[in-house]
């Protein structure tokens, strides 16, 4: 099973409306991010989260919120869609006690907004 | 201030040839790199990491990156090109002990058969 996982894998949706991205791991990590990709842009962070009392703004965090509801799980909420936030949305993890920050990343969630 | 450049939006290669992707960093504090694949549809995985011990990394499949800090760069090696090695390559920098990734805009190989 993967350590990462991610739900829905696919989603498309239109404009206005709610969307909740859900992230869950099985690695016992307590730093766990968000991404979005986009074409010729690399990964730019949205949220991150250090533990399940801590969340902080990344460089993308407008028109997002996160939910940290327990170690294991991430959520990544779109209030109100809008088209450009059609992307390849990644959560990832890393360990405190790993002093290189190695990520581990999932599969990501491929969300059209029409 | 952390910053990532990935020389290169496209690399093609025939396969068995050698694979040079380049990266360099600007970084206020020594920093940890790391090489990330993306095959398509799938996740990113990790290729091979620096973190301030030996200066050449060996990682997965056969690839390695030399560390080289007067040049500031990463720059990712292969001897060999194989089919399989056909993905998008992701650089990436983070202070040692930091907090943040920083993410270079990838490199896309094409491996000619």
């Amino acid at each position: 099973d993967a350590d990462v996982t991610q739900t829905p894998r696919n989603r498309i949706t239109k404009t206005g409306k709610r969307i909740m991205l859900e992230c869950s791991q099985t690695k016992g990590h307590d730093r766990m991010y968000w991404y979005r990709q986009d074409p010729g842009l690399g990964l730019r962070l949205i949220y991150y989260s250090f533990d399940v009392k801590d969340i902080n703004k990344g460089e993308i965090s407008d028109g997002y919120s996160v939910s940290r509801q327990a170690q294991a799980k991430f959520s990544l909420s779109l209030e109100s869609a809008i088209p450009n936030q059609t992307a390849l949305y990644f959560c990832a993890t890393s360990d405190f006690g790993d002093s290189t920050d190695t990520q581990y990343f999932g599969p990501g969630t491929r969300l059209t907004v029409l | 201030a952390q910053s990532v450049t990935q020389l290169d939006s496209h690399v093609s290669v025939s396969e068995g040839t050698p694979v040079l992707l380049r990266c360099n960093y600007s970084s206020s504090y020594s920093p940890s790199l790391f090489w990330y694949v993306q095959h398509p549809n799938k996740g990113l995985q990790l290729l091979l990491k620096y973190t301030s011990a030996a200066t050449l990394v060996k990682g997965i499949n056969g690839f390695e990156a030399e560390f080289k800090k007067s040049e500031t760069s990463f720059h990712l090696t292969k001897p060999s090109a194989h089919m399989s090695d056909a993905a998008e390559y992701f650089c990436v920098v983070s202070p040692l002990g930091g907090n943040q990734f920083y993410f270079g805009t990838g490199t896309s190989l094409t491996v000619i058969p």
